[in-house]
């Protein structure tokens, strides 16, 4: 069965300073995975996914993530915060060319200190 | 597009209570799913539907619980009889194809 992790629960960081907010999978197939960001109040948005092509993937808002086969990572990164940036993040795992499910981690939320 | 789209954003109803969650998907999405949302248990999947017909519902939590898709517009989630524990965030997804789910905005459902 597939799983994800993340590790914190919560992140601060500083206005301007790295991003790093950590996705660990386990899945017995080639998965696909996803960070969503959902923001106060509001649904879940797509931020990037990998579907087994390039390892390191970029999205939105000038987040990217890095598709570690032998760690089964997929953290999320991005080189300066900005204030907007506060929210909480979900990583998500499906099977590639199989099942249709998404499974979610527990959420990171973000903060972002002035 | 408008997005997926839910209604109602909040609903308060009393233990007992029928409740009836309602969503229309994206135009041309072919798959529906309905999501739970708590500060215990996460992001849970309800149910999905492909081309309107439910696929697989072994997340709905109880037989209290029941959601249709008559057309490949509209979906209900059903609650009846509604409890406490019911509280939660119910979110509507759609998606065609290409993998990536798009979210509602969700309703905030409190059972008193």
């Amino acid at each position: 069965a597939q799983s994800v992790t993340q590790l914190g629960s919560h992140v601060s960081v500083s206005e301007g300073a790295l991003v790093l907010l950590r996705c660990n999978y386990s899945s017995s197939v080639p998965p696909y995975l996803f960070w969503y960001v959902q923001y106060p109040n509001q649904g879940l948005q797509l931020l990037l996914k990998y579907t087994s092509a390039a390892t390191l993937v970029k999205g939105i808002n000038g987040f990217e993530a890095e598709f570690k086969k032998s760690e089964t990572s997929f953290h999320l990164t991005k080189p300066s915060a900005h204030m907007s940036d506060a929210a909480e993040y979900f990583c998500a795992v499906s099977e590639e060319g199989g099942s249709e499910k998404l499974v979610f981690g527990k959420g990171t939320k973000l903060t972002v200190n002035p | 597009d408008a997005g997926v789209i839910q209604s109602p954003r909040h609903e308060v109803t009393e233990m007992g209570q029928e409740v009836t969650l309602r969503c229309k998907p994206i135009s041309g999405h072919d798959y529906l799913f309905w999501y739970r949302q708590t500060m215990m248990r996460g992001l849970e999947l309800l149910i999905y539907f492909n081309n309107n017909v439910p696929i697989d519902d072994s997340g709905m939590p109880e037989d209290r619980f029941s959601a249709k898709m008559p057309n490949a517009s509209f979906s209900t989630l059903k609650i009846q009889p509604s409890e406490p524990r019911d509280s939660a965030v119910y979110f509507c997804a759609s998606r065609y194809r290409a993998y990536e789910q798009y979210f509602g905005p969700g309703t905030r459902l409190t059972v008193t």
